[in-house]
């Protein structure tokens, strides 16, 4: 079983939608859990940071964090077609490396 | 958001030549940096963690003496591809942690070795 596990896709939805991006793991001293966003030949962007478990807001974006069941959302409302690009999911312990996921490719259709 | 920079954004080079890539930290110092591989459609491979004023740090079954890095100071690592072969073509980013725990990447430089 790897570490992170993240569902590739490509995933695509009508622009306006709401879209759902997960990834489970199986270390439960993972403490840091985030989310990047990485477009088509480009570095990776921070979209989100948690600590433990529990929900964050930003804008159009909600992660979610559920320790109890090893589980990390991210919650894009009304997708827009910037919105399409590879979504990697990373965690850590505290003093560890980064652990990434696969990375789910986004489509948002106009 | 902290910045990271990364040139050349793109290079081209002749097979067995060597090419160095340059990691900065432009708003911030970083006692560590990391260098990752990406192929396409593929996730980050972590090749290995550079450390100012120290070794780096190589994950098992990347060549020390084929990636050569060098972290000269608090903000800026390198990596060199010695005798660079077209399998060596790939996109390599580098990042640098915060002492937020968390870590911010570069644009990425992509390689490609004729």
């Amino acid at each position: 079983q790897k570490e992170v596990e993240q569902d590739p896709g490509p995933l695509s939805v009508p622009e306006g939608a709401i879209v759902s991006l997960n990834c489970t793991y199986s270390n439960s001293a993972f403490q840091y859990f985030m989310w990047y966003r990485q477009y088509s030949r480009k570095g990776p962007e921070l979209l989100m940071y948690t600590y433990s478990s529990g929900n964050k807001e930003d804008g159009r974006f909600t992660a979610q964090v559920d320790k109890s069941s090893k589980y990390i959302s991210l919650f894009i409302r009304d997708s827009q077609p910037s919105d399409s690009a590879t979504y990697l999911c990373a965690m850590k312990e505290r003093g560890q490396n980064f652990v990434f996921g696969p990375g789910t490719r986004l489509s948002v259709l106009p | 958001g902290a910045v990271v920079s990364q040139h050349p954004s793109w290079v081209i080079c002749k097979s067995g030549t060597s090419v160095k890539i340059e990691c900065r930290s432009l708003d911030f110092q970083a006692t560590t940096m990391f260098w990752y591989r990406q192929f396409p459609k593929q996730s980050l491979m972590l090749m290995a963690t550079s450390n100012e004023g120290s070794k780096a740090t190589y994950e098992q079954g990347v060549e020390k003496d084929k990636f050569l890095i060098n972290h000269a100071s608090l903000t800026l690592s390198t990596l060199t591809v010695t005798s660079a072969h077209p399998e060596d073509s790939s996109f390599y980013i580098c990042s640098a942690p915060t002492g937020a725990e968390t870590q911010y990447f570069g644009p990425g430089t992509r390689l490609l070795v004729l």
